[in-house]
């Protein structure tokens, strides 16, 4: 069974520009999640969708972060503009969202860069 | 959701067991306690979990006291492919349909020969 695959695996951009991320979590998977994490620090949550609907998104700083999840299965997260503060891994993970005490899967990241 | 307090890091020979101290004095009746480690340059990876009772799984056990206010993560036989960081996570499973994870900083362990 495929894991969550995340793309691009890394990216570098100059300040002020945009970009995205894409997330494909695992097959049948209805929670998705996208985290932040700085270096030598633990992930942070971002946004949590069941299905297509956002359901927490207090951490997201939504004037420069977006994201949606169209169909309830891919997601896109999008920073505009970046700022050098940005410079992370993004996160995407995944649970079945069908019951209690479930885990997460997470993918291997994209590291973004901020020049 | 409690805190977690764990040691930045640990060694620990290959081939010998690690044990992964976590306290969590503030956990409340229906946290469960999660593990997950992260591998450098790797998403995280789900370990074990537990509510009151001691865990067991492939990977490692869950040992947690009978006051719940600390655990300790047992990898039973090292090797070098367990350096990571490993996170002990307190979460009530209970609050949605998923689980929130909030993550420390966690523990590094380095496996030496």
């Amino acid at each position: 069974e495929a894991g969550v695959v995340q793309s691009p695996r890394y990216k570098i951009i100059e300040k002020k520009q945009p970009v995205a991320f894409w997330c494909n979590p695992i097959s049948g998977h209805n929670t998705l999640y996208w985290y932040r994490q700085n270096l030598g620090q633990g992930p942070e949550l971002l946004i949590r969708y069941e299905n297509e609907e956002a359901v927490d998104d207090s951490q997201l700083p939504k004037d420069r972060f977006s994201a949606e999840r169209l169909k309830g299965v891919d997601s896109t997260l999008k920073i505009q503009p970046a700022e050098l503060g940005d410079s992370a891994v993004y996160l995407c993970a995944s649970s079945p969202g069908q019951g209690e005490e479930e885990t997460q899967y997470f993918g291997p990241g994209t590291r973004l860069l901020v020049l | 959701d409690a805190k977690t307090t764990q040691p930045p890091s640990m060694d620990c020979a290959e081939g010998r067991a690690a044990n992964l101290p976590c306290n969590h004095s503030t956990i409340s009746g229906n946290e469960y306690v999660y593990w997950y480690r992260q591998i450098h340059s790797q998403g995280p990876q789900y370990i074990i979990h537990g509510l009151k009772n001691n865990e067991t799984n492939e990977m490692a056990s869950l040992i947690i006291t009978e006051d719940r206010k600390s655990s300790t993560l047992i990898l039973p036989h090292a090797t070098l492919r367990d350096t990571a960081v490993y996170y002990c996570i307190v979460s009530d499973p209970h609050t949605g349909t998923a689980s929130k994870l909030t993550f420390g900083t966690g523990t590094r362990l380095q496996v030496t020969l």
